[in-house]
């Protein structure tokens, strides 16, 4: 099956510097992948939609150059959480589908961040 | 009216008894529905994909689709502790998720 890996799984940084959080698709072609952020107790919710080869769509209250996403090959997309605070600690997770529309989602193990 | 709702549980039942966990969907033209089981501090996975109205059995698990009345359900049986965890329903391409439902299956 589908699988998507997700690296690093978890992560300690000091407040002000910047991580990055790596999510491949190791036998399928992502065109697009999703990034997600959860926090204890809440929803799964759905930051951005990484799209290869062009810009990311943020969802409203995302901020963008904050959250960098880069997605520069049909099997890699990248996180990068700018400046990172201590309300920033979170389990981020990616998702991507196949190419083939009306396939599930599958999902990286997630990074859980905490920031310092 | 959102697209896909979800019974908001919390929702407990005893070991080896039925979980049922019910979805509902507004658009008629869907086609593709999807089960995803998120453990607590895990990332969510896959447990059942449904196409065709009908039942899918897959082990303890059961799918239920119904186009007519647009719901899609997951049957848990012989429910187990380690079955404790939120359920995700999710429809065509779906990318966003709410709350899911809650269950607890107590020993």
């Amino acid at each position: 099956g589908a699988v998507v890996s997700q690296h690093p799984s978890w992560v300690i940084c000091k407040s002000g510097t910047s991580v990055k959080i790596e999510c491949r698709s190791l036998d399928f072609q992502a065109t697009t992948m999703f990034w997600y952020r959860q926090f204890p107790k809440q929803s799964l919710m759905l930051m951005a939609t990484s799209n290869e080869g062009s810009k990311a769509t943020y969802e409203q209250g995302v901020e963008k150059d904050k959250f960098l996403i880069n997605h520069a090959s049909l099997t890699l997309s990248t996180l990068t959480v700018t400046s990172a605070h201590p309300e920033d600690s979170s389990f981020y997770i990616c998702s991507a589908r196949d190419s083939t529309l009306d396939t599930p989602l599958h999902f990286g193990n997630g990074t859980r961040l905490t920031v310092t | 009216q959102k697209e896909v709702e979800q019974n908001s549980g919390p929702l407990s039942v005893p070991e080896g008894a039925i979980a049922s966990l019910n979805c509902t969907y507004s658009d008629r033209g869907s086609q593709s529905f999807f089960w995803y089981r998120q453990y607590s501090g895990k990332s969510p996975e896959l447990i059942m994909s449904i196409y065709s109205n009908g039942d899918k059995e897959d082990g303890r698990f059961t799918a239920q689709l119904n186009k007519a009345s647009q719901y899609v359900s997951l049957l848990i049986r012989d429910s187990q502790p380690s079955d404790s965890a939120t359920y995700l329903c999710a429809v065509n391409n779906d990318m966003r998720f709410g709350a899911g439902t809650r269950l607890t299956v107590k020993p």
